[in-house]
């Protein structure tokens, strides 16, 4: 099926370990997005990438980093590890930046011990 | 920074009912989207409606933003239709959509 595919769905790391969380989208989308959602706190934007080659900042960037790799794919990384980044992860993809509606992943639940 | 408030924050209803849930901002928005994540998690695109009337099925949405608020509205409500709706504003000369804290709904059979 055509849409926003998340991987790993599940992951628990330790304090002070990186990791990579990946996504790829096959819509031919233009923007994508990292979100972090926490209980009681709906949805939080980490990074953007309104087109292939550049990225922005969010509400929360700090203690990540992204690359949008190519125009399919947006990776979003941990470089070490805090237990404040357990949460859900969602990426979503949209035709144009602000202006079209989102299609999101399935998520990553994502435990820091 | 821009705030987004819905409400009612809980919703219970029989199934076949109707339900209105609304969304306030504080600002001007460019764009507004409703969500609806479903007990699993998965999050659903409804509407993108940055102003006007919109409908789908069972489902339709009307945002006022010279007035600064949008309604979504679920008529003959269903087991399936439970779980939390965001709304989600995006202010002017940015990217950055703010998500609400959501509605949750549950419809009992």
């Amino acid at each position: 099926n055509a849409g926003v595919t998340q991987t790993p769905k599940f992951q628990v790391l330790k304090t002070g370990q990186s990791m990579t969380l990946q996504c790829a989208q096959d819509m031919n989308h233009n923007s994508m997005y990292w979100y972090r959602q926490d209980p009681g706190m709906g949805l939080r934007l980490i990074y953007y990438s309104a087109s292939e080659g550049t990225t922005d900042k969010g509400e929360v960037p700090n203690g990540y980093n992204v690359s949008r790799l190519n125009k399919r794919e947006f990776s979003l990384r941990l470089e070490s590890a805090a237990p404040s980044q357990t949460s859900v992860y969602f990426c979503a993809s949209s035709e144009m930046a602000g202006a079209s509606g989102y299609t999101f992943g399935s998520g990553t639940r994502l435990t820091v011990v | 920074g821009i705030q987004v408030e819905q409400s009612p924050p809980d919703l219970i209803l029989q199934e076949g009912a109707n339900s209105t849930l609304r969304c306030n901002f504080s600002d001007s928005v460019n764009n507004l989207q409703w969500f609806h994540q479903n007990p699993w998690g998965q999050l659903i695109n409804l509407f993108y409606i940055p102003s006007g009337t919109k409908q789908n099925g069972r489902l339709s949405a009307t945002t006022v933003a010279t007035e600064r608020y949008s309604l979504l509205y679920i008529s003959s409500s269903q087991t399936t239709d439970s779980g939390v709706y965001f709304c989600a504003v995006g202010p002017p000369g940015t990217y950055k959509y703010i998500f609400g804290t959501g509605t949750r709904l549950k419809v009992l059979a």
